[in-house]
């Protein structure tokens, strides 16, 4: 039972057009959402996140939006650039400070 | 500031042997670590949360037996995967939460190592 869900595993943009990566979750229970970038063999780096009582989050060129009514929410990278080129993980997090993870979106980034 | 690491990055061992991998945090005390392991394309899933001075609490489906974790010190914890075999190999990944918080951030945020690539053969 997959709590988180990333249903693209792969997204290819041009370089200065938006990124836009999608998550879903299926637990009202969670409070906080987290995206994270990580490259190959390496861990996971924190990108933003956001709180289940609001709708949006900002910060330089990444930008959070959560729907809680749908349980959906979403990463815009804007303008994307190839250095954005990596996996990024959506996680939710809940009362038990535990974190759950999708399986990632293969973001490239074309120059 | 808020840096993990690990140690080792990679290694190889013979079936039936054991491994420990450790986990720092290096600039900040750490009461709850968190183990995960990562196959090939897949999400990382957790495998069990070590808290400091207690013992670990295991996600359903770990061998906590074959997977033994201590956390000893505020900014250490091992796991030894024990009696290994091929199918552990595998990525192994550590986070740690920041006791103190960090100024605007989310007490879930999750500071994670670099990993190591386990190899059984």
């Amino acid at each position: 039972d997959q709590q988180v869900k990333q249903n693209s595993p792969s997204l290819s943009v041009q370089e200065g057009r938006i990124s836009i990566l999608n998550c879903d979750y299926t637990n009202s229970m969670f409070d906080y959402f987290l995206w994270y970038k990580k490259y190959p063999a390496e861990g996971p780096t924190f990108l933003i996140s956001i709180s289940s009582i609001k709708d949006k989050n900002e910060d330089g060129r990444f930008t959070v939006f959560l729907n809680k009514s749908a349980k959906h929410l979403s990463l815009h990278i804007v303008p994307s650039q190839p250095g954005d080129s990596a996996v990024y993980f959506c996680a939710a997090g809940g009362s038990n400070y535990k974190l759950t993870f999708g399986k990632g979106t293969l973001l490239t980034v074309n120059p | 500031g808020a840096v993990v690491s690990q140690h080792p990055s990679w290694v190889i061992c013979k079936s039936g042997t054991s491994v420990k991998i450790e986990c720092r945090s290096l600039d900040f005390q750490a009461t709850t670590m968190f183990w995960y392991r990562q196959f090939p394309k897949q999400s990382l899933m957790l495998m069990a949360t070590s808290n400091e001075g207690s013992k670990a609490t295991y996600e359903q489906g770990v061998e906590k037996d074959k997977f033994l974790i201590n956390h000893a010190s505020l900014t250490l914890s091992t796991l030894t995967v024990t009696s290994a075999h091929p199918e552990d190999s595998s990525f192994y990944i550590c986070s740690a939460r920041n006791d103190q918080g960090t100024s605007g951030r989310t007490i879930y945020e999750q500071y994670f190592g670099p990993g190591t690539r386990l190899t059984v053969t």
